[in-house]
């Protein structure tokens, strides 16, 4: 079965360090999404992204904040200069239409010392 | 805009139980509704989902919710809990206003089934 892969599943960093969270959705599907859970806390809407532009993006998502799909395959999330607050676990996620239901990946946790 | 509530941050039940576990939504359109389980330092597993066919969805493990317009409420409901069901459950309405559909979630509710 078909599925959203996240890497790495683990990463810690420094405070001040940039990160990049890969993903690569399932591959007939054009609408890639951005969620973050910090630790025991609610699912929150980072960013939608749709024919190479954001489609939406939360209050959430300020100017540390940018998403890339450099190929035909992969989705990034980069952040420039993380924070403590950061830390969280991001979830990928990718439809086939706006519609469509929502894959979601196993998430990248993200750890800033 | 659309949103859920998810009454009851922390549910216990007994193994063999009853598990109910509550989500009322706010929704200028008819929403689309979904159940998502999350188990210690996994993903997100979709239980089920409602997509404004049968108001009585049945998903995966046992599980079923009952889409009540009049209620405006998608409560989750297991005749008898296993201890395999304790973990984390997210209500999500799919935010039609928007455009981007993106998933709005609750808060999330802790199932702990007691032996």
């Amino acid at each position: 079965e078909p599925e959203v892969t996240q890497t790495p599943s683990h990463q810690v960093t420094q405070m001040g360090q940039e990160v990049i969270l890969r993903c690569v959705p399932i591959s007939n599907h054009l609408y890639f999404y951005w969620y973050r859970q910090i630790l025991g806390q609610k699912v929150e809407f980072l960013v939608s992204f749709y024919n190479n532009e954001i489609s939406e993006k939360s209050e959430i998502f300020d100017d540390q904040f940018s998403v890339e799909r450099p190929d035909g395959s992969n989705f990034t999330l980069k952040i420039r200069s993380t924070k403590l607050e950061d830390s969280a676990m991001y979830f990928c996620a990718s439809r086939a239409s706006s519609t469509g239901e929502l894959f979601f990946g196993e998430g990248s946790r993200l750890t800033v010392l | 805009a659309q949103s859920v509530t998810q009454l009851g941050s922390h549910v216990s039940v007994s193994e063999g139980a009853l598990v109910l576990l509550r989500c009322n939504y706010s929704s200028s359109v008819p929403p689309y509704l979904f159940w998502y389980v999350q188990y210690p330092n996994q993903g997100l597993q979709l239980l089920l989902k409602y997509t404004s066919a049968a108001t009585l969805v049945k998903g995966i493990n046992g599980f079923e919710a009952e889409f009540k317009k009049s209620e405006t409420s998608f409560h989750l409901t297991k005749p008898s809990a296993h201890m395999s069901d304790a973990a984390e459950y997210f209500c999500a309405v799919s935010d039609r206003g928007s455009g981007t559909y993106k998933y709005i979630f609750g808060t999330g509710t802790r199932l702990k089934v007691l032996a």
